[in-house]
């Protein structure tokens, strides 16, 4: 089944304590992108990766890395969470057409909660 | 910038109604325009995707127009269901990156 995932679904943590959250899609898609979703604020990016080795800021990259050693794979890096990154975060997957990311396929989401 | 926004922010309507979401964007240069839905606790189901160069696409019941010039699109429902309740989202992305930019939703309530 054509899917992206993520782990944990769910995850209390406290502040300071460097935590990764997988994303993982096997659908061959180029384009990947993590995304915080907050109430009041809706969805905003993080940071997103067009292939191997290439990532950029989102609108909202401060306090999070991102790697993409590999085609399916493109973990969230939270080396010191503070509360205000308390969120639900999502990863999403596209095909790259013609060098620009195309329909977007969703994670089913991870709420984080940092104390 | 470009910013997104969304309107009505909530929509309550019988159940067969035809209605219409409507999403609006500040910058005409956009690359593609995808609407979602996404129900409560739950991720992003993807609607339909509309390129640039295209006027409207239709899945179903659902129709998404496109009017760049203007900054508007719009999500036709056709004889709504109790089922189509959920909130419903744009996302834009501005031709010159690959950035995304989401509206805020519309949340959308079909009473049997």
């Amino acid at each position: 089944e054509a899917q992206v995932t993520q782990n944990p679904r769910y995850l209390i943590t406290v502040t300071g304590k460097k935590l990764t959250v997988t994303c993982s899609q096997n659908m061959n898609h180029e384009y990947m992108s993590w995304y915080r979703q907050d109430p009041g604020l809706g969805l905003r990016q993080i940071y997103y990766s067009m292939n191997v080795e290439v990532t950029d800021k989102g609108d909202v990259p401060e306090g999070y890395k991102v790697s993409r050693k590999e085609k399916r794979n493109f973990p969230l890096i939270l080396e010191s969470p503070s509360p205000n990154q308390t969120s639900l975060y999502f990863c999403a997957s596209s095909f790259s057409v013609r060098g620009h990311y195309n329909e977007q396929f969703f994670g089913p989401g991870t709420r984080l909660t940092v104390l | 910038k470009q910013e997104v926004t969304q309107i009505p922010a909530a929509l309550s309507v019988p159940e067969g109604e035809n209605l219409v979401l409507n999403c609006s964007f500040t910058d005409s240069a956009i690359y593609n325009l995808q609407w979602f839905r996404q129900d409560p606790g739950k991720g992003l189901t993807s609607l339909l995707l509309i390129q640039s160069s295209q006027r409207e696409q239709t899945s179903g019941r659902l129709n998404a127009s496109l009017d760049k010039s203007s900054g508007r699109s719009t999500l036709y429902i056709a004889a709504s269901q109790p089922g189509d309740s959920a909130t419903y989202l744009c996302a834009v992305s501005p031709s010159a990156t690959d950035k995304v930019i989401f509206g805020p939703g519309t949340s959308l309530s079909v009473i049997p």
